[in-house]
């Protein structure tokens, strides 16, 4: 079974759209992570929830919205896509009160044309 | 968190040790170092992590400096498999703390 699990795997979409991308992890985690890798390969959080609560917020712009329904969950819904959102975007998810030893996702290539 | 240096990039022979270094001369008491690696195009994988004793795991060894100032990963045979980005990152540990990716150490490893 896949440990952190995410939701497309690649989403083409044009300028003006919006669009959502899921993860899951079933590793009982309380803590998942957004990280967006540019196309200089940085890789950067952008949030962070433990038990639904938002922890960390990287001063990304307000059209990214994390929602977790549940501590399994944290999507990413992304409001009026510009060409700059284009990157891959990793979830992650880490048991808090043991470190920072994270495990990633796959990744979700988004190419905003 | 503690920034760190890392070389830009290295080589090593397949069987061979690679001994990855790292600085983190700004290092707080309470931060840890933590070995991140990235192999293309995948999510990025946790090595090995530690305070101030060395460590193992199956994955490789963390050798730090007794001024915690510096450390080393070594992948003690590397493979093939083992080229990728290896990051070395200091953090504290805690809810509400963060992985802070540098540019990392590109380890390629040849036949």
């Amino acid at each position: 079974d896949t440990a952190v699990s995410q939701t497309p795997k690649y989403l083409v979409t044009q300028m003006g759209n919006d669009k959502s991308i899921k993860c899951e992890q079933n590793l009982g985690h309380d803590t998942m992570y957004w990280y967006k890798q540019d196309s200089k390969k940085f890789l950067k959080i952008m949030f962070s929830y433990n038990n639904k609560e938002l922890i960390i917020n990287e001063t990304v712009p307000n059209r990214f919205s994390p929602k977790s329904p549940d501590k399994a969950h944290l999507n990413l819904h992304i409001n009026s896509l510009e060409l700059g959102d284009s990157a891959v975007y990793f979830c992650a998810s880490s048991q808090s009160g043991s470190g920072e030893t994270q495990y990633f996702g796959p990744g979700t290539r988004l190419l905003v044309l | 968190d503690a920034k760190t240096t890392q070389p830009p990039s290295m080589d090593c022979a397949e069987g061979r040790a690679a001994n990855l270094p790292c600085n983190h001369s700004t290092i707080s008491g309470n931060e840890y170092v933590y070995w991140y690696r990235q192999i293309h195009s995948q999510g990025p994988q946790y090595i090995i992590h530690g305070l101030k004793n060395n460590e193992t795991n199956e994955m490789a060894s963390l050798i730090i400096t007794e001024d915690r100032k510096s450390s080393t990963l070594i992948l003690p045979h590397a493979t093939l498999r083992d080229t990728a980005v290896y990051y070395c990152i200091v953090t504290f540990t805690g809810t509400a703390s963060k992985l802070t990716f540098g540019t990392g150490t590109r380890l390629q490893v040849t036949l």
